[in-house]
């Protein structure tokens, strides 16, 4: 079965420091995989998507991701994160055969000025 | 009124109520999805409708009713809940079930006495 592991919990920052949240995922066939975050009181939202072509993707408010097939990892970095970038980060894998959009178990990101 | 729309955004009620959920999508998707997010755990995918057609039913307990009257509209009946039910019930919609990218409501948040 699909699965994707976030192995932060939780992270702390200071404003301007870099970030770099983890995501594995196990499954060995083409997928499409996603970083969405949700902020304080609000919807989930889409931040970043890959599904093919470059394996590094620029998504919106500056942040990236990387899909890295041999890891079967897609991080997410940001090189200089901002108090607003406060807020909850899932990854998900999903296949283009399948209705079913897994998710990780999430990262709290909180930053301070 | 644009996106995923749920109400009520939050629901308190006992374990013998009968209370439904609802969600609206005004993005002219096919697809639409249920989620139950605890915390500390991954999003639960619940049920999946394609075209108005259940394709998708994780081993939800039968408390737990959806229905979905047209590709706009879902809802999700709930009667003899228990309080580990208690959770942020949220709603998605895709252009089809093929692994696109998700647009997700704001959820409801439920609380179960």
């Amino acid at each position: 079965a699909q699965s994707v592991s976030q192995h932060n919990h939780h992270v702390i920052l200071s404003e301007a420091a870099s970030l770099e949240l983890g995501c594995n995922y196990s499954y060995g066939g083409t997928v499409n995989l996603f970083w969405y975050v949700q902020y304080p009181g609000q919807h989930l939202q889409l931040l970043l998507k890959y599904f093919s072509g470059d394996p590094l993707v620029k998504g919106i408010k500056g942040f990236e991701a990387e899909f890295i097939k041999s890891k079967f990892s897609f991080n997410l970095r940001k090189p200089s994160v901002q108090w607003s970038d406060t807020a909850e980060y899932f990854c998900a894998v999903t296949s283009p055969n399948t209705d079913k959009l897994i998710f990780g178990t999430g990262t709290r990101l909180q930053v301070f000025p | 009124e644009t996106g995923v729309t749920q109400t009520p955004r939050h629901l308190v009620m006992g374990m013998t109520n009968k209370k439904s959920l609802k969600c609206e999508q005004h993005l002219g998707h096919n697809a639409m999805y249920w989620y139950k997010q605890s915390a500390k755990k991954p999003l639960e995918l619940m049920f999946v409708y394609s075209l108005e057609e259940r394709v998708e039913n994780n081993s939800v307990p039968s408390r737990f009713s959806p229905e979905c009257p047209n590709s706009s509209h879902l809802f999700l009946h709930l009667h003899t809940l228990q309080p580990e039910d208690s959770a942020l019930y949220l709603c998605a919609s895709s252009q089809d079930p093929q692994g696109n990218e998700q647009f997700f409501g704001p959820g409801t948040r439920l609380t179960v006495l």
